[in-house]
């Protein structure tokens, strides 16, 4: 079962404009999220998180929101960037720990002229 | 500082053979955690390690697959005999401490990755 969903496989968005990758969870007692990045033959990176306890985290132009009572979360990019064209990946921590990471299926992000 | 290095980068295996990939982990890190990346399942936790002791391999597969921590710089997963659905990229992260907490920005730290393909 996948207590992370990430229902949309890719996302196509013109240079400027905003992205908006969604994240489902299943598992109430999921505490900290967090988006990890993927580039082409490279391992995720860290990109941005969020307590359970706050609904907004924001940093430059990424921006996390939570939704807890729908159990969704999303990833703003404003404005996109070619750079930002990458495989993006929705995690859940039980506890706020490392051992306890679950993630999505990823969204893949192209970002075009 | 050097990141997380895995090899072999790439893998192309028969069916049948056993394939070891391996890890060095970031030097000073004491949790070790092992990775599949699927289309169907995206990242999937294997195993993880702290301190070089298995902690939760509830998610490797099936007896086939095998894991270990040595040393603290170095830890194998090992498929054997290997079939054409073990086909994935397996990668390889860690972090500083047992459930590094990573709400504070701290994270776990991933490795480039072992591209094995059984055919």
């Amino acid at each position: 079962d996948q207590q992370v969903k990430q229902n949309s496989p890719s996302l196509s968005v013109q240079e400027g404009r905003i992205s908006i990758l969604n994240c489902d969870y299943t598992n109430s007692m999921f505490d900290y999220f967090l988006w990890y990045k993927k580039y082409p033959a490279e391992g995720p990176t860290f990109l941005i998180s969020i307590s359970s306890i706050k609904d907004k985290n924001e940093d430059g132009r990424f921006t996390v929101f939570l939704n807890k009572s729908a159990k969704h979360l999303s990833l703003h990019i404003v404005p996109s960037q070619p750079g930002d064209s990458a495989v993006y990946f929705c995690a859940a921590s039980l506890t706020g720990t490392a051992s306890k990471l679950t993630f999505g299926t990823g969204t893949r992000l192209q970002v075009t002229l | 500082d050097a990141g997380v290095i895995q090899s072999p980068r790439h893998e192309v295996t028969e069916m049948g053979q056993e394939v070891t990939l391996r890890c060095k982990p970031i030097s000073g890190h004491n949790s070790l955690f092992w990775y599949r990346q699927t289309m169907m399942r995206g990242l999937e936790l294997l195993i993880y390690f702290n301190n070089n002791v298995p902690i939760d391999d509830s998610g490797m597969p099936e007896d086939r697959f095998s894991a270990k921590m040595p040393n603290a710089s170095f830890s194998t997963l090992k498929i054997q005999p290997s079939e054409p659905r073990d086909s994935a990229v397996y990668f390889c992260a860690s972090s500083p401490g047992q459930g590094a907490f990573v709400g504070s920005g701290n994270t776990i730290y991933f490795g480039e990755g072992s591209w094995l393909t059984v055919v």
